[in-house]
């Protein structure tokens, strides 16, 4: 059971060059997550999942951009990449239905991104 | 809206000591109350989770949280640290519904021989 698997694991990036992050999950999970982590301020949620098909913004959206296709699949878009998101990320699931907000997210390893 | 604050960016102590990390909470509504570690380029993990069940949790690894709502309180414990627990402790609250959770900003644990 892999659990929350990212791709890639490193990147680095140049200014204005663009990627895609990559997160799955085999837990069958409704909710999936992006966040990423920088020091001293803990995680802040980039975008959010309820389920197939469906996204929304969380607490620091701006520059990325995500998408639900399959409900195993969550991916993290960066258009034009701008060294003010070098940072980790990392993707998290949940829940399998509406009465799942004590149910533990579950991480990937992260994706740490350098952009110069 | 909820949160939580982390007092103590770093807490240092020496293995066989006691390990107190604290976290303080806001929420407009009974909370749902999380802590979880983060090893060394790992993902986070659930140490433990209050959900009103019982005021006194225990997680796994030793370690354990009393909530306090008179304090707003969610202080993390262990009676006797191991040079294993250290690590990135994060406490996370969640007022219900959709687990939309809202991390602190986290506390290294370092521990001494």
């Amino acid at each position: 059971n892999a659990g929350v698997t990212q791709t890639p694991k490193f990147r680095v990036l140049k200014t204005g060059q663009s990627m895609t992050l990559l997160c799955a999950q085999d837990m069958n999970h409704e909710y999936m997550y992006w966040y990423r982590q920088d020091p001293g301020m803990g995680l802040r949620l980039i975008h959010y999942s309820v389920g197939e098909g469906t996204t929304a913004k969380g607490e620091v959206p701006d520059g990325y951009n995500v998408s639900r296709l399959k409900k195993q699949n969550f991916l993290l878009g960066l258009e034009s990449a701008a060294p003010s998101q070098t940072s980790v990320y990392f993707c998290a699931s949940g829940g399998t239905d509406t009465s799942s907000y004590n149910s533990p997210l579950h991480f990937g390893n992260g994706t740490r991104l350098t952009v110069t | 809206a909820q949160s939580v604050t982390q007092l103590g960016s770093h807490v240092s102590v020496s293995e066989g000591a006691l390990v107190l990390l604290r976290c303080n909470y806001s929420s407009s509504v009974p909370p749902y109350l999380f802590w979880y570690v983060q090893y060394p380029n790992q993902g986070l993990q659930l140490l433990l989770k209050y959900t009103s069940a019982a005021t006194l949790v225990k997680g796994i690894n030793g370690f354990e949280a009393e909530f306090k709502k008179s304090e707003t309180s969610f202080h993390l414990t262990k009676p006797s640290a191991h040079m294993s627990d250290a690590a990135e402790y994060f406490c996370a609250v969640t007022k219900g519904g959709f687990q939309k959770l809202v991390f602190g900003t986290g506390t290294r644990l370092l521990v001494s021989p």
